[in-house]
């Protein structure tokens, strides 16, 4: 990738269980996203930290981002099989625009 | 409410022809991006367009080419098509910027298969 690397590149876990996916880029940022990928289906947006944001909620989401280490994490707290797909972080390097850069992606599998 | 809708969704096409893809952005969004996907692949970001004009440039390769029209809604024009180009192709829009939180509205994407 580009701009960012995720690991691990698959995760799959039980129902109730805690997942966590990490991303790391390479330049300077404005803000990074994660998203949600269904096989074969189109992204959604799940939330974004600014780059002076240190962590940020969002139900059973909680991303983290440390600017120093250009590394970013998402948790999913109590999974649900319902949570299975493919989770992209993704970097806006941009400050006029909203193109983004996307990273590798993360594959969780939650089992029921 | 309403998406990002894509067409044709499927499209199944041989080397060397061309295809054509299109994309009708959420009203009163004025900015649209187009992003390739290859099989196990991130999305690549190829092209964008904020008020007809592109705006920013991405690996897209020359045989493509793009355009938004005064509808805002715009086409991906590919060429000379190679079996590489088999990917999912996804748009994606934002409103303008007093609207703007810095989340792309994604569609479901169009796939394309060369043979």
């Amino acid at each position: 990738s580009q701009q960012g690397e995720e690991d691990p590149q698959a995760l799959s876990i039980q129902e109730g269980e805690n997942a966590t996916m990490n991303c790391s880029y390479k330049t300077s940022i404005n803000n990074l996203q994660w998203y949600r990928q269904n096989s074969g289906r189109g992204l959604v947006h799940l939330i974004l930290i600014r780059s002076n944001e240190r962590e940020k909620h969002s139900g059973r989401l909680r991303v983290t981002l440390d600017t120093s280490k250009k590394s970013s994490s998402l948790l999913i707290t109590a999974s649900r099989a319902a949570d299975t797909a493919s989770y992209f972080c993704a970097s806006s390097i941009n400050n006029a625009g909203n193109m983004l850069t996307f990273g590798g992606g993360t594959r969780l599998m939650v089992k029921p | 409410a309403a998406g990002v809708i894509q067409s044709p969704r499927h499209l199944i096409k041989e080397k060397r022809e061309t295809a054509t893809l299109k994309c009708y952005p959420i009203p009163r969004h004025d900015t649209v991006y187009w992003y390739q996907q290859g099989p196990g692949q991130d999305p690549q970001f190829l092209i964008s367009f904020y008020e007809k004009m592109q705006s920013d440039k991405g690996s897209i390769p020359d045989r493509f080419s793009a355009q938004q029209f005064s509808d805002y809604h715009s086409e991906l024009n590919m060429s000379s098509l190679e079996l590489g180009d088999s990917a999912l192709y996804f748009c994606a829009s934002t409103p303008g910027a007093t609207m703007n939180t810095g989340e792309l509205f994604f569609g479901e994407g169009s796939r394309l298969t060369v043979l």
